[in-house]
């Protein structure tokens, strides 16, 4: 168990929906990383929160958005979902003082847009 | 940005033969991670390991930063070792802030 909680662990919906998916870091780590896993694009970047602030954006479409609340829990919402939003959503914390430390990801939120 | 590759892409292998999973990248690092993600899509912390040599159980990895490369040693496999080994690396930037980036992986089936 790494410590980081993610919910829901599997999701089903259609195309033009959205959905929230939801992180709570380990204790005491401030950063939350998303990251995306697709069949034909591995293990992509999306976000990094760090203590409530967007420190860097990697490959995120602009339908999604994420944000870090006081508590440190995040949260990604994605929009008006296509059939290749599909996938394995991760979210990832580290301590990161102040640099990137070691990364700890959580179970992942399996998402299936019909 | 920073390129990671890994090989070999897919490994068969016995049960109890050892294995050598490389992992090359583009420019120097700062951090560099190895995972396995089991059949469930679990991602498993195996070693954090920028430089040096670790050792935990059957698995070791060296990282040589100056050459750019990273080397995971699987001993002894077992089937529960099978799954895709990840190697991930940080590059820092101004800001410090970037998320690691992934190889695509080492496709690994053990076969009792």
């Amino acid at each position: 168990d790494s410590g980081v909680t993610q919910t829901p662990k599997h999701l089903i919906t259609a195309t033009g929906q959205r959905v929230t998916l939801r992180c709570s870091p380990r204790s005491g780590d401030l950063s939350v990383y998303w990251y995306q896993q697709s069949l034909d694009q591995g293990l992509q970047f999306l976000i990094h929160y760090y203590n409530g602030e967007e420190r860097a954006k990697g490959n995120i479409l602009e339908r999604f958005s994420a944000q870090q609340f006081p508590d440190l829990h995040s949260e990604l919402n994605l929009s008006s979902l296509e059939l290749g939003d599909s996938a394995l959503y991760f979210c990832a914390s580290s301590v990161d003082r102040p640099n990137t430390g070691e990364l700890f990801f959580g179970e992942g939120s399996r998402l299936t847009v019909l | 940005g920073i390129q990671v590759e890994q090989s070999p892409p897919d490994l068969i292998l016995q049960e109890g033969a050892n294995s050598t999973l490389r992992c090359n990248f583009s420019d120097s690092v700062n951090n560099l991670q190895w995972f396995h993600q089991n059949p469930w899509g679990q991602l498993i912390n195996l070693f954090y390991i920028p430089s040096g040599t670790k050792q935990n159980g059957r698995l070791s990895a060296t990282t040589v930063a100056t050459e750019r490369y990273s080397l995971l040693y699987i001993s002894s496999s077992q089937t529960t070792d099978s799954g895709v080994y990840f190697c991930a690396v940080v590059r820092y930037s101004g800001g410090g802030a970037d998320g690691l980036t992934f190889g695509k992986g080492t496709h690994l089936i053990i076969q009792p």
